[in-house]
């Protein structure tokens, strides 16, 4: 069975210092990998998708940006990070027409 | 132009009551999915259903059910004899065969099951 590994759980960070969350998935090949945000009492915000190694989409400007060096790992990245970068951040994977298959998240605090 | 509207932000019910939560979707598409999930406080996305367009039978799995007219381009979800376990945040989401890569989420509804 397919499964999402998505780490750390919980991050506290500086303004100004990098970021890098980490996502992989097991038990599927060439699936399309997702990054998500939620502000806090927010909707979803899609940040990046990834059809394959090496392709990224970015749907919003902004000062992160993600890598896929591997089939079934999305990273994402941020070389300083601002206070408005807080919040919920769900990796994502879907195989075809599946549904969207959600990592348990990190919960992102900058100070 | 939004995709997916769910209009209610926030509903509270005792337990015990019905509750439908409303989901309205936009597409010139022929050929869509139809998504919902739970958001408990943990805060991972729970997948609940699918739906595709051409799929218009309602659905009922246990004290849930869902209510699918492409009439009124509406995919409404009722929670039958609520439970406290049910309170959660639920998203409604859309997903186009044009646009496949792209899932469309609403902007949630934020259920509160009182006992």
């Amino acid at each position: 069975s397919q499964t999402i590994h998505q780490w750390p759980a919980t991050l506290v960070q500086p303004v100004g210092s990098p970021l890098s969350l980490e996502c992989t998935v097991e038990g599927t090949s060439n699936p399309n990998l997702y990054w998500y945000r939620q502000a806090a009492g927010r909707g979803l915000q899609l940040l990046f998708y990834s059809v394959g190694i090496g392709q990224i989409s970015s749907e919003v400007p902004q000062n992160l940006s993600a890598s896929r060096p591997q089939d079934r790992q999305f990273i994402l990245s941020s070389k300083k990070l601002l206070l408005s970068d807080s919040g919920f951040y769900l990796c994502a994977w879907r195989q075809g027409r599946s549904p969207l298959h959600f990592g348990n998240g990190t919960r992102l605090t900058v100070t | 132009a939004q995709k997916v509207t769910q209009a209610q932000t926030e509903i509270s019910v005792v337990e015990k009551e019905d509750v439908t939560l409303d989901c309205v979707y936009e597409t010139r598409d022929t050929t869509y999915y139809l998504f919902w999930y739970k958001q408990p406080p943990s805060g991972e996305l729970v997948f609940l259903i699918r739906r595709n367009s051409f799929d218009e039978q309602n659905e009922i799995s246990g004290r849930y059910s869902w209510n699918f007219q492409k009439s009124t381009s509406s995919f409404n979800f009722t929670i039958t004899a609520s439970q406290v376990v049910d309170s959660a945040v639920y998203f409604c989401a859309l997903s186009e065969a044009y646009t496949g890569n792209q899932f469309y989420f609403g902007t949630g509804t934020s259920l509160t099951v009182i006992p």
